[in-house]
């Protein structure tokens, strides 16, 4: 079965530095998220995109984020200047269509983040 | 203001019993539910969904019951097996010009042998 996969599992890095997040969402999939789950709370809604534009974001997404599709698979979550508080499991999903039109999400195992 | 929540946090299951997970919403417009599983060290996945025009949806082991009236539904799992431990999670799809979901906060299953 088709799977969204993302690199790396686990990220450490210090306090003001960047980090890129990966992800390769499923191959026929046209709409890209990510999601963030900061331990042991609720996954929350961070951004969505589709035909290379950003769709939807959170309050959380503010200019320290930024997403891209830099090519025909990746899709990638760049943190510039990490706090302490991003640390968390970023997780990227995709899906074939419009939630509406009944079109699940399907999550990769997410990179866990770790700002030192 | 608009949330969807979970009524218990952690439920402890004998294995073999059936399990009822609820969840609450409060936004009247909110018309697609889907529940998620999420193990330890994994990312949400799909288990089943429910619009918002019908009562109850079946899948292999599962069900959900949606109440329109008091805006709540729930998840059954029949016959509950370890496999089934896990932390599972009621969204909402939220119309807001395009769709995202909105995560409960989860309730953590756990079977007890």
């Amino acid at each position: 079965e088709p799977e969204v996969t993302q690199t790396p599992s686990h990220q450490v890095t210090q306090m003001g530095q960047e980090v890129i997040l990966r992800c390769v969402p499923i191959s026929n999939h046209l709409y890209f998220y990510w999601y963030r789950q900061i331990l042991g709370q609720k996954v929350e809604f961070l951004v969505s995109f589709y035909n290379n534009e950003i769709s939807e974001k959170s309050e959380i997404f503010d200019d320290q984020f930024s997403v891209e599709r830099p090519d025909g698979s990746n899709f990638t979550l760049k943190i510039r200047s990490t706090k302490l508080e991003d640390s968390a499991m970023y997780f990227c999903a995709s899906s074939e269509g419009q939630i509406k039109y009944n079109s699940p999400l399907h999550f990769g195992n997410g990179t866990r983040l770790t700002v030192t | 203001g608009e949330s969807v929540g979970l009524h218990l946090p952690t439920l402890s299951v004998q294995e073999g019993d059936n399990s009822i997970i609820n969840c609450a919403y409060s936004n009247s417009a909110s018309d697609y539910f889907i529940w998620y599983k999420q193990e330890s060290g994994k990312g949400p996945q799909f288990i089943i969904d429910i619009r918002s025009n019908m009562d109850k949806r079946q899948g292999q082991r599962v069900t959900v019951l949606l109440n329109k009236t008091v805006k709540h539904l729930s998840l059954q799992i029949a016959a509950t097996q370890p496999g089934d431990s896990a932390v599972y999670f009621c969204a909402d799809l939220r119309a807001s010009g395009t769709y995202k979901y909105i995560f409960g906060t989860g309730t953590r299953l756990k079977v007890l042998a």
